[in-house]
């Protein structure tokens, strides 16, 4: 079956610094990939996808790149600030007719000024 | 703006006692979804409507069901609230066939507790 495997958080920054959450899926025929973020007392947000292999998805300075060789999609972004302080999920579709999202269990980001 | 709009935002029930939340939408979505998430954990898919389509997932407790009465309404029915059932519920939509593509649009959520 489907799954995702994101690293475990919670994950404690600096503003303006370097932000990497790891993200690796397993799954039949050719996933399509998502990062899902979602603010405190929120719902989801779409963050940025992928829908194919070396595809990059980006997004108010995050991206991710679809590396079908090492089966990831690993968030980043080069500086990060308070406000993107929030949970960051790595999801897929995957399999003919599919209409379930597969997430991982999250990542909670926390930016200290 | 087009968007999926969920009510209540914080819903408390009685232990056993029937609650129903609902979602409606303005993208015109054919596909609409129910997720529970429980506190700190992914998001899970309860069930979902092709169009007027039912489709429930295996491991979904017969306590919860739901009704699509149109296109831009869709209702989730708590029959007898267990305090395990307390949990952000969310709504989302995708278009057609093709949910990879575009991905879902999420509403807020509503926030069930139960007592």
């Amino acid at each position: 079956g489907n799954s995702v495997t994101q690293m475990e958080g919670p994950v404690t920054l600096s503003e303006e610094a370097f932000l990497t959450i790891n993200c690796t899926y397993t799954a039949t025929g050719y996933p399509s990939l998502f990062w899902y973020v979602q603010y405190p007392g929120e719902g989801l947000q779409l963050l940025l996808k992928a829908t194919k292999a070396d595809d990059k998805g980006s997004n108010k300075g995050f991206e991710a790149t679809y590396r079908k060789e090492t089966t990831s999609f690993h968030l980043e972004k080069g500086s990060v600030q308070v406000s993107d302080s929030a949970v960051y999920f790595c999801a897929l579709i995957s399999g003919a007719g599919s209409y379930q999202l597969t997430f991982g269990k999250g990542t909670k980001l926390s930016v200290i000024p | 703006d087009a968007m999926v709009i969920q009510n209540p935002r914080y819903q408390v029930t009685q232990f056993g006692k029937p609650v129903t939340l609902s979602c409606s939408q303005t993208l015109n979505h054919n596909v609409m979804y129910w997720y529970q998430q429980k506190s700190s954990q992914a998001p899970k898919l309860l069930f979902h409507y092709y169009d007027k389509d039912f489709n429930n997932e295996a491991d979904t407790p017969d306590n919860f069901q739901s009704r699509r009465p149109n296109t831009s309404f869709c209702f989730l029915d708590i029959r007898s609230p267990g305090l395990g059932d307390a949990a952000m519920y969310l709504c989302a939509t995708s278009r057609g066939s093709s949910p990879r593509a575009p991905g879902y649009t999420f509403g807020s959520g509503t926030r069930l507790t139960v007592v």
